[in-house]
């Protein structure tokens, strides 16, 4: 079954840059997307087909694929972002396929 | 506005059965694929069903496959899950989400519920 691998946790400091990594197999043929998740609440749509932001999204957010990487990157931490974030693609032989999740903290 | 409320979790023993219900507000199911999303407590995400905009078909996680069904009401706009057989890995917050697609090879969920709680338990 294919696999998406994320780190437990990503440390940025307020203001600073964050990088959220979700390491795959042949991601050049697959799109990935990046869900936030605050501490007792639904997850929201952050980034699509690997680089668009979704409605409402700051421009703090962005997104890119670089082969078998797909990176999440946060400019300009805010409180506000503290978050699980979650990377997701579509795999015909295995469905949705999410990975385990990188709690983002903000120092 | 587009709006996904889910209901019917709760508490049950390990062999019983609950349905979860997910109504929609502002676009019409039949238009879109459809899933339910589950978290266990303190763990991830994990894809549990769908059912496709055009046909309703049914797709199910291998782990299950012949204790739950997915289905829709399109006059009431709404999502079902019907959980039969539940073990207590069963339990976690389920949430449903609206599929939407590109070229009908790329996948995600957007936008999902506020979740319903699902414990199994004796």
């Amino acid at each position: 079954s294919y696999e998406l691998t994320q780190p437990l946790s990503v440390s940025v400091a307020l203001g600073q840059t964050a990088r959220i990594t979700c390491a795959g197999n042949n991601f050049r043929s697959k799109s990935v997307h990046w869900y936030q998740q605050k501490s007792g609440q639904a997850p929201v749509l952050v980034i699509y087909r690997d680089s668009d932001r979704a409605s409402g999204i700051p421009e703090r957010f962005s997104g890119s694929n670089s082969g078998n990487t797909a990176t999440l990157t946060l400019s300009g931490a805010q409180d506000g972002d503290e978050a699980d974030y979650y990377c997701q693609v579509w795999d015909k032989n295995s469905d949705w396929v999410f990975g385990g999740g990188t709690r983002l903290t903000v120092l | 506005e587009v709006q996904l409320l889910e209901s019917g979790g709760g508490l049950v023993q390990p062999g019983g059965s609950l349905r979860l219900s997910c109504a929609a507000s502002g676009f019409t199911i039949s238009t879109y694929g459809m899933s339910w999303v589950r978290q266990a407590p303190g763990k991830g995400l994990e894809w549990v069903s769908a059912i496709s905009d055009r046909g309703g078909r049914t797709y199910y996680v291998d782990s299950v496959k012949g204790r739950f069904t997915i289905s829709r009401d399109i006059s009431n706009n709404t999502l079902y899950l019907q959980m039969d057989g539940l073990r207590v890995e069963d339990t976690a917050v389920y949430y449903c989400a609206r599929e939407k697609t590109w070229s009908d090879v790329v996948y995600w969920l957007d936008p999902w519920g506020q979740g319903t709680r699902v414990t199994v338990s004796s």
